[in-house]
């Protein structure tokens, strides 16, 4: 069971529009940076979104992020086929003293 | 360009240790980075094991905190994981990853920006 909590799964046809929810609370998201990644079939992740809504360099602006509260919004335009992957939040839990991930989601570009 | 590689046995018998060293090139491990260790299990999500700054000072999951040990080596730009009396739920891809930690604020960026292909472990006799 992880701390934070994603959706298994989400889908949606090439060129249209995605978005991703992770849920915390106020120990971890409520008051820590969010980032998000994305994870292509046996490789390692990759940094897609860094302290809530900054994009490392090379990161297409067709990737969003967003936080309110006690949850994150990963958003992705102009849906590719290639972004067919998992993609995972993370965050820093303050009353753990540690980081946590969410579960996970899959996406599907139909 | 910073790279990290992860090396170590595959194989490890239940009850021992998993030994595993990420090796930092690219740049300086002392550089205010942190240091980290996180694992996914065949199939599944990820999970943080914990990390390391330059200094030495650790922070660990508390789910695993009574069996790890992380450890750091500056003169050989190195890092490792210990992960005492394991068992086949410790089979996993294990994976070293560099991250903002905490700044000046007290504020923690966990922006895993580099991470290493990952190895995977069995724990198998």
């Amino acid at each position: 069971q992880s701390v934070l909590t994603q959706p298994p799964s989400v889908s949606a046809a090439p060129g249209q529009k995605v978005t991703i929810s992770c849920s915390g609370s106020t120990s971890n998201i409520g008051n820590n940076y969010v980032s998000w990644y994305q994870q292509l079939p046996g490789t390692a992740p990759k940094l897609l979104i860094y302290d809530n809504n900054k994009r490392p360099s090379g990161i297409p602006d067709r990737f969003s992020g967003s936080k309110s509260g006690t949850s994150a919004t990963l958003g992705i335009t102009g849906l590719q086929t290639g972004d067919e992957a998992d993609y995972y939040c993370g965050t820093w839990d303050s009353s753990l003293r540690a980081g946590v991930f969410g579960g996970g989601t899959e996406l599907t570009v139909l | 360009q910073v790279q990290l590689q992860e090396s170590g046995p595959g194989l490890v018998k239940p009850s021992q240790t998993l030994s595993l060293t990420c090796t930092v090139s690219g740049g300086s491990i002392s550089s205010g980075y942190y240091w980290n260790w996180i694992r996914q299990h065949p199939g599944k999500g990820l999970e943080w094991i914990g990390n390391i700054y330059y200094s030495g000072s650790t922070y660990y999951n508390p789910s695993l905190k009574s069996r790890v040990s992380i450890s750091v080596d500056t003169s050989s730009n190195q890092f490792s994981l210990n992960l005492s009396s394991v068992t086949a739920a410790d089979t996993a891809v294990y994976y070293c990853a560099r991250d903002g930690g905490f700044d000046t604020s007290g504020h923690y960026h966990p922006n895993f920006d580099h991470w290493g292909q990952g190895t995977p472990v069995t724990v198998s006799s």
